[in-house]
């Protein structure tokens, strides 16, 4: 089956412009994640989608993000007026369920968008 | 703040010898910790996992202990393979219905022929 899928896979844009990262999650997963990896570092949290609302979006860095998953399954992330420390690989992740108090299950990583704002 | 860490950006084991990467973290919180590896080019790729009430967790040439005390995890590979060869991640998460990882910034295992 197919995994996690991201569009574009490199992003080259001028500061100041406005881009949009999609992530197609594995079918039938319910959650949906956000990280970015800077040069250098480990996967860093953005925001969590249970379903169409995001269940957890205290990762986003400032208001000049934002992400949308309006029928639970695609998901944009966008970023207005981009700056040269937004430069990143952005990561998208899905898993089945989500997590609990009790549980979590496995989160399945697509193979990133790396956005370079020139 | 980094709450999880590995300490080691590197790590060169010849094949078939142990291969031992370790993972500190600081948040007494975390009760659920995973081992991705990565490909470049590539997404991470979920390995191996533990829950905070075992101390080892063992998948074929894969085993994980972890050490709540020293707050302290390591994976063991063994035999090492150059397949093995990658960027290996740490992460954790607290079981509180959030479910977002916690990353270290990576040990780069090579594994040489």
């Amino acid at each position: 089956g197919a995994g996690v899928s991201q569009t574009p896979s490199n992003k080259v844009t001028e500061k100041g412009k406005y881009v949009e990262l999609r992530c197609d999650p594995i079918s039938g997963h319910t959650a949906l994640y956000w990280y970015r990896q800077s040069l250098g570092q480990g996967p860093e949290f953005l925001i969590y989608f249970q379903g169409t609302g995001a269940a957890d979006d205290s990762g986003l860095p400032n208001d000049r993000f934002f992400a949308v998953r309006p029928e639970g399954s695609v998901s944009t992330l966008k970023i207005q007026r981009t700056e040269r420390g937004d430069s990143a690989v952005y990561l998208c992740a899905s898993s089945l369920i989500g997590g609990s108090a009790f549980s979590t299950d496995t989160q399945y990583f697509g193979p990133g968008t790396r956005l370079t704002v020139l | 703040d980094q709450q999880v860490k590995q300490n080691s950006p590197s790590l060169s084991v010849q094949e078939g010898r142990i291969s031992i990467l370790n993972c500190d973290y600081t948040n007494s919180m975390f009760d659920y910790f995973l081992w991705y590896k990565k490909y470049p080019a590539e997404g991470p790729t979920f390995l191996i996992s533990i829950s905070s009430i075992k101390d080892k967790n063992e998948d074929g040439r894969f085993t994980v202990f972890l050490n709540k005390s020293a707050k302290h995890l390591s994976l063991h590979i063994v035999p090492s393979q150059p397949g093995d060869s990658a960027v290996y991640f740490c992460a954790a998460s607290a079981l509180n219905g959030a479910n977002n990882l916690f990353f270290g910034t990576g040990t780069r295992l090579t594994v040489i022929p």
